[in-house]
Order: C-alpha cells, then structure tokens, then sequence
C-alpha cells in the first residue's frame, strides 16, 4: 500500500498548465527526505523526471518542474503537450521501515 | 549507453519458485546500489528490495520479506532476485532499477535508469 498520496488523475487543453499534488507525512516527506518524479508512458518503463525535489535531469524539457513544502511536493507541468499523456508517480523515503523507499499512487495525465 | 536487461520472468504455480536476473552495462556496476521495484497489471509502483554496492545492506518491503532475496554479482555485473512461496498477489512485471547516484544515502537517492520490466504470473 502507498503512504504518499496523489490525485487519481489530472486534465488539460494542450498549452495550459497542470500540477501534481503528492502527499505525504512527518516519516517520509515531512520527515525532510527527498522527493523524486517519475513519468511512465504507456506500455513502457518509468523514466525519472525529477531527483531531489526540484533538479531535472539533462534530456528532460524545462516544462516540469518540481517543488516540495512540509508533507507534500507537487509536480508542474507546463505548455501540457499531447506527448506528456502518461502516468506520473512521485517516491520518497520513509523511516518507519529501515531501508525503505515509498512511491506514490500514481497520477494519470489526459490532454484534452 | 547505460542499460539494464531483465530476464527470467514467466507463469509460476502458487507456492513456486522463481529467480529473476538482471544484467548490467555502460556502467560500474559494483559501484551503485541496485534495486528491484514491481507493477502488479493495471496498478502502482511498489519498492521491493535493494542492495548495496558490496552487497552489505540489503533491504525488503514487508510484502516480500522472508519470501524473497535479493543477491548480485560484481564481477559478472549482474544482479538477481530469488522469489520462494509465490503468492497470486506476487504477480507484476519486475523492473530493475539502479540507483541515481553512487555514494549517496539510501535516504536520499532516487531510481535511475530501469529496465524493460520482466513479467512473473502466479496462477494455478
């Protein structure tokens, strides 16, 4: 079971901009671990789009942008194109289990 | 080009075994930490085990303790997941994924690259 929280899904109209809540509590986000974004596409593998809460790797484009604030981090998508329609989980760490990693439930992305 | 291949899914009986593979390249391997995270069909991700580098730390989800083991081996850059007493509940594609960066906390380290994913079927 998860212990970070997101919306089941999000829409918009290509160009406008959407955002992905992800929320935790004082054992993992609040805790002040990391937070890290991942996109899935259809039928493929996950693929990191943010580390560290707000850094994103070299290939991704400038349109998402990460942040975080207390038990919760939020994902930004803006100028939301068709090629951004996938599946985005957010992951942390979580100290109530030595050694564990946490991801959250998941947000699935429709462009209108 | 970093890459990490999967192998060795397939259909199980419940209460089988499996073990799955992962091999390593584009990388030093022997430096990261390695980890292996499931998607059950139509679900979420869920963090199943990792490994550190020298094979010293290894962690598991509550879901899978006692039943499964994670292992590697530096010089054939490849690591493995031994899975024992599989449930139905078990059933997902496996990825394998390394860990962002080398030398950094557990705490604080993040999944990158993955694999293609391998698919493990429990069902009678």
């Amino acid at each position: 079971q998860s212990v970070l929280t997101q919306p089941p899904s999000v829409s918009g109209a290509p160009g406008q901009r959407v955002t992905i809540s992800c929320t935790g509590s004082s054992s993992n986000i609040g805790a002040g671990y990391d937070v890290h974004w991942y996109q899935q596409l259809p039928g493929t593998a996950p693929k990191l789009l943010i580390y560290g809460n707000s850094n994103r790797p070299s290939g991704v484009p400038d349109r998402f942008s990460g942040s975080k604030s207390g038990t919760s981090a939020s994902l930004a998508i803006t100028g939301l194109q068709a090629e951004d329609e996938a599946d985005y989980y957010c992951q942390s760490y979580d100290s109530s289990l030595s050694g564990s990693r946490v991801f959250g439930t998941g947000t699935k992305v429709t462009v209108l | 080009e970093v890459q990490l291949v999967e192998s060795g899914g397939g259909l199980v009986k419940p209460g089988g075994s499996l073990r799955l593979s992962c091999a390593a390249s584009g990388f030093t391997f022997s430096s990261y930490s390695m980890n292996w995270v499931r998607q059950a069909p139509g679900k979420g991700l869920e963090w199943v085990s990792s490994i550190s580098s020298s094979s010293s730390y290894i962690y598991y989800a509550d879901s899978v303790k006692g039943r499964f083991t994670i292992s590697r081996d530096n010089a054939k850059n490849s690591l493995y997941l031994q899975m024992n007493s599989l449930r139905a509940e078990d059933t997902a594609v496996y990825y394998c994924a390394r860990d962002g960066r080398k030398h950094i906390t557990v705490t604080l380290n993040w999944f990158d690259p993955w694999g293609q994913g391998t698919l493990v079927t429990v069902s009678s």
